[in-house]
């Protein structure tokens, strides 16, 4: 099992809600990912938690909040977007945080902020 | 700063011939190299990686080369075929000891491949 799993597929929110992103791997997946992908743009790195504990915080502002309950799961919180984080975002898992471990994604979650 | 350039934004290639998608990189600490394929409304897949330790590696249909000196790497698809078609990303990572790997991606190639 290769899968990495997100929910919702979609979501529109308005400036002044609060939501949250999941994220599920049983993969025995050590480090796991959140990743930003604009239209017609390379995802970018977001945050990065390895062993459970963020290890990885790529001046995001604080209006996204990460979450690592346990090994498999992952969370975004989101609160008072800007039209401007519209976008997919992606979740991903490593065997490691080495630098030969290759990134599983998940389909993403479409988010819209109006 | 983009360290991860794939220059062609699109490429076009009939059904059975090669795919060619090219890569370079300008960050010498770069050691690991992964191509990930993209279809619309879905995350990247992996496809192939290639350590900097070899200059080939091989997995059915394709083969990814890697030219250290030229800081450049290249993707082959034979043959292609109509499914191939997506945007294909290329990805370099480099081991920090304190904070791990974190990949850096280029801006995509989208490869149609016609019947």
């Amino acid at each position: 099992d290769t899968e990495v799993t997100q929910t919702p597929k979609h979501l529109v929110m308005g400036m002044t809600n609060k939501k949250s992103l999941k994220c599920e791997q049983h993969m025995g997946h050590r480090a796991m990912y959140w990743y930003k992908q604009k239209a017609k743009k390379p995802p970018e790195l977001m945050f990065v938690y390895s062993y459970e504990k963020l290890s990885i915080n790529e001046s995001v502002p604080s209006r996204f909040s990460p979450e690592c309950p346990n090994s498999s799961l992952l969370n975004l919180h989101l609160h008072a977007l800007q039209p401007e984080d519209s976008a997919l975002y992606l979740c991903a898992s490593s065997q490691g945080q080495g630098y030969s471990y290759e990134q599983y994604f998940g389909p993403g979650t479409r988010l819209t902020v109006t | 700063d983009q360290q991860v350039k794939q220059n062609s934004p699109s490429l076009s290639v009939q059904e059975g011939r090669i795919s060619i998608l090219n890569c370079d990189y300008t960050n010498s600490m770069f050691d690991y190299f992964l191509w990930y394929k993209k279809y619309p409304a879905e995350g990247p897949t992996f496809l192939i990686s290639i350590s900097s330790i070899k200059d080939k590696n091989e997995d059915g249909r394709f083969t990814v080369f890697l030219n250290k000196s030229a800081k450049h790497l290249s993707l082959h698809i034979v043959p292609s075929q109509p499914g191939d078609s997506a945007v294909y990303f290329c990805a370099a990572s480099a081991f920090r000891e304190t904070s791990g790997s974190r990949l850096t991606f280029g801006e995509g190639t989208q490869l149609t491949v016609n019947p």
